[in-house]
């Protein structure tokens, strides 16, 4: 079974501040895809980044970064210099490979909601 | 564009009165699914459609019912809602055979049952 787990459930910050966001995951799969997906007051759920398992490149988009380390099953999201349009619940999610059946679903975290201050 | 499309998007009813929250992709994705939204649980799957005529549960599918006659149609049925399914839906679809990409979700509709 797949889960992934965001410890933190609240965070709040000043701005200008850099806030990491904590995603741990597991599952059985050897190939996997993680995501991110942002969930602003106005409630829809807007895509932010996937990455597949055999690329554990870090990723840099604009003020939004991720660390991906395989080692530790861990997928982290740093907003750097944050803003108070960056107020929104983030969400983690998991998805399998075809060939597993595990891909019939995105498995989510609980989110964590993200307050910055101005 | 592009895009999931969910309706109604708010609804208030009560118990035991049947309703249909449809969903509709313009995309040609095979793959809909639906999920619900609770806080402090995330987002957990109801339904999922792999394809036309092809349908199965997802972690909480009880109470609900799904169908999909259609590839771009994928209604979730609540035949005799109960308050506990007051909750924030969201239907989502996907084109990924062998290549498994994100999912575009619909706006959401917020049911409430009294």
């Amino acid at each position: 079974a797949q889960k992934v787990t965001q410890a933190q459930t609240e965070i709040s910050v000043v701005e200008k501040e850099d806030v990491t966001l904590d995603c741990v995951y597991e599952t059985r799969d050897t190939t996997y895809y993680l995501f991110w997906y942002k969930q602003p007051p106005s409630g829809e759920l807007v895509f932010l980044i996937r990455r597949n398992s055999f690329d554990e490149q870090n990723e840099i988009s604009g003020r939004y970064s991720w660390n991906f380390q395989k080692s530790t099953s861990s997928f982290n999201f740093t907003i750097t210099a944050s803003q108070v349009v960056d107020s929104a619940v983030y969400f983690c999610a998991l998805r399998g490979a075809w060939s597993s059946g595990s891909a019939r679903q995105l498995t989510f975290g609980s989110g964590t909601q993200l307050t910055v201050l101005p | 564009e592009a895009q999931v499309t969910q309706n109604p998007r708010y609804l208030i009813t009560v118990t035991g009165k049947k309703l249909t929250v449809t969903c509709s992709q313009n995309m040609n994705h095979e793959y809909m699914s639906w999920y619900r939204q609770d806080p402090g649980l995330g987002l957990r799957q109801i339904y999922y459609s792999m394809n036309v005529e092809v349908t199965d549960k997802g972690d909480v599918p009880e109470g609900y019912k799904v169908s999909r006659k259609e590839k771009r149609n994928f209604p979730l049925i609540l035949e005799s809602p109960s308050p506990n399914q007051t909750s924030l839906y969201f239907c989502a679809s996907s084109f990924d055979r062998g290549n498994t990409g994100e999912l575009f979700f619909g706006e959401g509709s917020r049911l409430t049952v009294l």
